[in-house]
């Protein structure tokens, strides 16, 4: 059954520094998400992103983070200039309007 | 603002009973409601998708209900198994919404 791959799984970034999240999605989803897990708290959507542009994002995702999906299969998630407080399991996933969202095993971020 | 809660928090039981974990929500305008598996250190596992014009869903020993009106949802796991163990994770995407709400999930032993 096709999956939600993300990469790296575990990113350790020095304060300040960009990091880029990525992700391949199913190839049959039209809709993709980032989603946030601050270690022992719930699972928070950032952001949703349908037919190339950004549909919904909330107030977590403000303007040091963006997404784009540069080449029609990857989706990627950038931090520009990372926090202590940034540092979390960020999860992508993806969907087709009504039916279900799939995520991937996510992304440890370490944030140094 | 949609808020999600899950009772219990924790649950440990004997294998072969079965079970129900809750799940509430504060506005009943969602247009699903999504149950997820998360095993430790792991992404999440879609298990029942229920839109809103349903009642309930089932797959295999997993029922989940939905009554809109009260803000509830329960997913019912029958003859519960070792390998059940997990967090168990509801989430609300609302009307008009992308993003799903996620509540903090019920962590679920199932003892041999």
């Amino acid at each position: 059954e096709p999956e939600v791959t993300q990469t790296p799984s575990h990113q350790v970034t020095q304060m300040g520094q960009e990091v880029i999240l990525r992700c391949v999605p199913i190839s049959n989803h039209l809709y993709f998400y980032w989603y946030r897990q601050i270690l022992g708290q719930k699972v928070e959507f950032l952001v949703s992103f349908y037919n190339n542009e950004i549909s919904e994002k909330s107030e977590i995702f403000d303007d040091q983070f963006s997404v784009e999906r540069p080449d029609g299969s990857n989706f990627t998630l950038k931090i520009r200039s990372t926090k202590l407080e940034d540092s979390a399991m960020y999860f992508c996933a993806g969907g087709a309007g009504g039916r279900p969202q799939h995520f991937g095993d996510g992304t440890r971020l370490s944030i140094l | 603002k949609q808020e999600v809660t899950q009772i219990p928090a924790a649950l440990s039981v004997p294998e072969g009973e079965n079970l129900v974990l809750n799940c509430s929500f504060t506005d009943s305008a969602i247009y699903n409601l999504q149950w997820f598996r998360q095993d430790p250190g792991k992404g999440l596992t879609s298990l029942l998708l229920i839109q809103s014009s349903q009642r309930e869903q089932t797959s295999g020993r997993l029922n989940a209900s939905l009554d809109k009106s009260s803000g509830r949802s329960t997913l019912y796991i029958a003859a519960s198994q070792p390998g059940d163990s997990a967090t168990y994770l509801c989430a609300a995407r609302g009307g008009g919404a992308d993003g799903l709400t996620f509540g903090k999930g019920t962590h679920l032993i199932i003892q041999p």
